[in-house]
Formats: structure tokens, sequence, C-alpha cells
């Protein structure tokens, strides 16, 4: 199965500048990976993904990195802004051919004015 | 910009009762979830729906969780007898033909929180 883990609880960052959060998977089998964001009461919203054709994906401020051979992806926000402060998953499918989602913990972000 | 609700948005039971949590997907959406987060812990899958199936079901969704379309429109986690570590905020969400070119991604919902007593 499709672990995937968030060792960052949190982060804070100013405005303006960048956010890096970041995440470790541990199977290397399956390679489609989703970041969402997450405000208090309120269901995971979908930022961006990225599929291991590619190491980067762009959208915005918004930019995912995936390192293959490190097992390893970052979301990277620039510039930060107050309103980015929420809590980000990192979510893959957990297994080959599975659409069941395994999310990380997530890092909760605050952006500070 | 179309959205999946969820109702209600809070529900109480005691334990032993049966509850019925709603939801309506993304209007041309064709497969469903739901997924649960206890407190302060991760987010995580039940079960998925297509077809009027269950396309995949995790460890969690056992004998007491059932789903169902019932409509059109709706579709429902059902849980039989409640236990108090049913207590947990449940979203359901949905997603497009997996035949597109981004398959995975799912569209929550707000949420339910179902606390039990």
């Amino acid at each position: 199965d499709q672990q995937v883990k968030q060792n960052s609880p949190s982060l804070s960052v100013q405005e303006g500048r960048i956010s890096i959060l970041n995440c470790d998977y541990t199977n290397s089998m399956f390679d489609y990976f989703l970041w969402y964001k997450k405000y208090p009461a309120e269901g995971p919203t979908f930022l961006i993904s990225i599929s291991s054709i590619k190491d980067k994906n762009e959208d915005g401020r918004f930019t995912v990195f995936l390192n293959k051979s490190a097992k390893h992806l970052s979301l990277h926000i620039v510039p930060s802004q107050p309103g980015d402060s929420a809590v980000y998953f990192c979510a893959a499918p957990a297994a080959a051919g599975s659409y069941q989602l395994t999310f990380g913990k997530g890092t909760k972000l605050s952006v500070i004015p | 910009e179309p959205e999946v609700t969820q109702t209600p948005s809070h529900q109480v039971t005691q334990m032993g009762q049966e509850v019925i949590l709603r939801c309506v997907p993304i209007s041309n959406h064709l497969y469903f979830y739901w997924y649960r987060q206890i407190l302060g812990q991760k987010v995580e899958f039940l079960v998925s729906f297509y077809n009027n199936e269950i396309s995949e079901k995790s460890e969690i969704f056992d004998d007491q969780f059932s789903v169902e379309r019932p409509d059109g429109s709706n579709f429902t986690l059902k849980i039989r007898s409640t236990k108090l570590e049913d207590s947990a905020m449940y979203f359901c969400a949905s997603s497009r033909d997996r035949g597109l070119a981004r398959p995975y991604e799912q569209y929550f919902g707000p949420g339910t929180r179902l606390t039990v007593t």
C-alpha cells in the first residue's frame, strides 16, 4: 500500500516569501500525487497534481516538484499570501489501479502578514 | 462553480442508533466516495461507488456501513448501529470519468460531523 508521510506538522512563513511543503512516499510502483488544501470546517480542496512522467507541474503560484529517486515531492507557494493559511495534505492512490486516496497527516501553513 | 454538498453539517446520535449521512455529488460526476477523519488523525478512505456498485472499500467499511444512490442526485452513507469510535468528520467526494487525463482528482464536500454519545 502507498504510504504518504508529511513529517512537518506546521510551517510559518512571512507574507510574500516562499512556502515549501514536503511529502515522502514509500512505494514507487504507483506514480500520481495530489495536493489538497483544507480550511477549518471545510472539506479538502484539490490544489494541484503531478504524475511521474513529469518532475514539475506549475499552476499559478503553486508548483509541485517530484523527485522519484528520493521518493519525495514538494509543494512550493510563491509568493505566499495570508489566504494560503490552511492545512495542506499530500495524497496518492493507495495502490496501482486504485482510486482510493491515501492522505498524509497534513502540514498546517501559517502565512504571517 | 459546481460543488459537492452534504447534509446535515452536524449529527449527534446515541450509541447503537442508525444514522444516514447524505451527499449530493457534482452533477456530471460518475464516481463517488466516502472518507472520514477522526479528530487529530488522517483522512481515511471508506468506500468508492460507481454504476450502482461498490468499487473499492477499506477494512473500516465493515457490515455496519452501507452506501446507496437512491435517486439520480443523492449518495448516502448509512451506519446501522453507531459506536463511540464512529465519531468523526465524514466527507463525501466525487470525480469525473476516469478515462480523462486526470482521473484521480476528487472533489470533496464540506463534511458532516458525526458525534456518537
